[in-house]
């Protein structure tokens, strides 16, 4: 398994501005995941991140809305810019690539654009 | 498009009884199923990943079994205790080989002492 920080945990932020969240592993991954979770919702995939490589966005998610770093093996930033009350959610991310193909997560940021 | 669907979408059981969660998925074509539980203000904790060639997984008192063939999985959790209480998530990989995973609606269950 794999401890996995993010930061902040939470935030609330104005219309319009833009929000950093950090997500921290505790030992080298190659697959990073970034979701987020509207509220009352499910998880939804917003992109993949692997180090290395640009990220992956899922359909509905743009790089000019929603743009990932992964600068090395245990660090990975997702931005919300230009934000709406509808970006109001929790975000979060997790690991993979393990061997068992099991995904940890981390505590998740809760988010709300006023 | 993979979908997938949890039954019931909330569950209030007294302490002690078994229980089974269902899911159950548009597509069979999947890499493995994992269930997952959530708590307020927490993350995703992992429970039990099933691959598609298995038909179930046990830890402790929980049983997950997969009928691929007609989209189905099932939690089974024996002798519920309070600390049970939170929402459980099943989600498929969708075999594309990049581990994306689609998530179910979730089932909030209430354990009461």
């Amino acid at each position: 398994s794999a401890v996995i920080s993010q930061k902040p945990s939470r935030d609330i932020c104005q219309r319009g501005t833009s929000l950093t969240i950090q997500c921290q592993v505790d030992s080298q991954v190659t697959m990073m995941f970034w979701y987020r979770q509207q509220p009352g919702q499910s998880l939804t995939l917003i992109a993949t991140a692997n180090q290395g490589s640009e990220a992956t966005y899922e359909s509905g998610f743009v790089i000019d809305k929603f743009p990932i770093s992964r600068p090395n093996l245990t660090f990975s930033t997702l931005t919300v810019s230009n934000m709406s009350p509808e970006d109001s959610s929790i975000y979060l991310c997790s690991v993979g690539g393990y061997s068992s193909y099991e995904q940890y997560f981390g505590p998740g940021t809760r988010l709300t654009v006023t | 498009k993979q979908e997938v669907t949890q039954i019931p979408a909330a569950l209030s059981v007294p302490e002690g009884e078994n229980l089974v969660l269902n899911c159950s998925f548009t597509d069979s074509a999947i890499y493995n199923l994992q269930w997952f539980r959530q708590d307020p203000g927490k993350g995703l904790t992992s429970l039990l990943l099933i691959q598609s060639s298995q038909r179930e997984q046990t830890s402790g008192r929980l049983n997950a079994s997969l009928d691929k063939s007609s989209g189905r999985s099932t939690l089974y959790i024996a002798a519920s205790q309070p600390g049970d209480s939170a929402t459980y998530l099943c989600a498929v990989d969708t075999n594309t080989g990049f581990q994306k995973l689609v998530f179910g609606t979730g089932t909030r269950l209430l354990v009461s002492p």
